[in-house]
């Protein structure tokens, strides 16, 4: 059974900075392109970024290019988003998301962290 | 960018009732198009994928169609666990990009 397990969210000051990570089970990362998908409260859903299975070059929403990394350890069976410069426009839960080997339609979702910026 | 416009942007129907919700992409997207259900304080759940193909598990009164820009997700009978919020989603190009929703509620 395929699980993601998000965590790392919280509260944090607008400029500051913060590291998701999704554990991943049931499957082998290193096959899989992965992405981030944001909710904003009471909001709709928005793609943060999505990368590759073999860790190839990276996609990001305008919204959050040159302030968020997406990134992978394959033999930790995670994947990371890095983010800084945080806006209070980047509050939202922050989904993992498992696509499939050959195109980028999300297959799973983690359950979500919550990320508040805020002063 | 490719924008996804979804229709209706809410609705209400009893139970029984059929729905048809719609997905229109701003130029073509081959069948590269997923639905998804959402329910309040839960992470989004797969119904359809490639356009058409129903995740495993995903009750048979869901169906999906269409190609090209125009697409449909059809609830033949619909259930109490079915009211929630539905989304779409083009993975033709990136920006992967989600129509903004539609909400179905319990008339």
């Amino acid at each position: 059974e395929v699980q993601l397990l998000d965590s790392g969210g919280g509260l944090v000051q607008p400029g500051g900075s913060l590291r998701l990570s999704c554990v991943a089970s049931g499957f082998t990362l290193s096959s899989y392109a992965m992405s981030w998908v944001r909710q904003a409260p009471g909001k709709g859903l928005e793609w943060v970024s999505s990368i590759t299975g073999g860790g190839g070059a990276p996609y990001y929403a305008d919204s959050v290019k040159g302030r968020f990394t997406i990134s992978r350890d394959n033999s930790r069976s995670t994947l990371y988003l890095q983010m800084s410069s945080l806006r209070v426009e980047d509050t939202a839960i922050y989904y993992c998301a498992k696509a499939h080997v050959s195109d980028w339609l999300v297959r799973d979702w983690g359950q979500g962290t919550l990320v508040t910026v805020s002063s | 960018d490719i924008q996804m416009t979804q229709s209706p942007s809410s609705l209400s129907a009893s139970v029984g009732d059929r729905v048809t919700i719609t997905c229109r992409a701003s130029q073509g997207i081959s069948t590269w198009l997923a639905w998804y259900q959402q329910k309040p304080g839960k992470a989004p759940k797969l119904l359809i994928y490639t356009a058409s193909t129903l995740q495993s598990g995903v009750p048979s009164r869901f169906s999906g169609s269409g190609s090209g820009t125009d697409f449909t997700l059809t609830i033949s009978s619909l259930q109490p666990e079915d009211f929630a919020t539905y989304y779409c989603q083009q993975a033709n190009r990136f920006p992967l990009t989600f129509g903004g929703g539609t909400k179905v509620d319990i008339k």
